[in-house]
């Protein structure tokens, strides 16, 4: 089983859509966990951090379900500038950081 | 400096040379990262910095490869004797303190030919 598993897609929304984002991750003893975007050929850049509590910035809304080691991305109302591979990232024990293959999202006008 | 930057941009270069690629983190971040990304494919993780050292290098795919860091800020990634196999695009990051977000330069382009 892999570290951090992510279904690969791509997921096709049309603008407007609600798209969700899973992604698993094998160590319960992990301590942080990130999204990430990255635009084909660009490097990969923080969305936010994901915590227990839930926690939003605008139309993205990311979650932590330690019970079931899995985190989520939710978006809103899906712009054409969200098309963009989703990168999930795990921490442990403060170094070892593990990204995941990511979910590849394209929104169609 | 405002990013992490990396250097070059692009390096084209004859199997069997080495290749040296340089990376400055943010100012005052002690964690550095270094990834490799072949086309089409997720993050590799190579090495990881802590200050000047280095508590895991099980990431380097060979010995042909090698890192360093000095002074607490920049870090050079080394390749010898370069294979095919060894082009991709190799992504540098830093954080402020283990544990906390990465934030990545624009990356090394090395091409093998």
């Amino acid at each position: 089983r892999k570290e951090v598993e992510q279904d690969p897609g791509p997921f096709n929304v049309p603008e407007g859509a609600t798209v969700a984002f899973n992604c698993t991750y094998s160590n319960s003893a992990s301590q942080s966990f990130f999204w990430y975007r990255q635009d084909c050929r660009k490097e990969p850049k923080l969305l936010m951090s994901v915590y227990s509590s839930g926690n939003e910035d605008g139309r993205f809304t990311a979650q932590l379900n330690r019970a079931s080691q899995y985190i989520s991305l939710l978006i809103r109302d899906s712009k054409l500038s969200d098309s963009a591979t989703y990168l999930c990232v795990v921490i442990d024990g403060g170094f070892k950081t593990i990204f995941g293959a990511g979910t590849r999202l394209f929104v169609k006008a | 400096g405002a990013g992490v930057s990396q250097s070059p941009s692009n390096k084209v270069t004859e199997k069997g040379k080495d290749v040296e690629l340089r990376c400055d983190p943010i100012s005052g971040h002690t964690a550095l990262y270094w990834y490799r990304q072949s086309l089409g494919q997720g993050l590799e993780f190579l090495i990881y910095f802590q200050g000047n050292s280095a508590p895991d290098k099980s990431g380097l795919p060979s010995d042909r490869f090698s890192a360093e860091r000095t002074g607490g800020s920049v870090s050079t990634l080394t390749i010898q004797r370069t294979q095919q196999e060894d082009s991709a695009v190799y992504l540098c990051a830093s954080s402020l303190v283990e544990g906390q977000p990465q934030h990545f330069g624009d990356g090394t382009r090395l091409s093998i030919l």
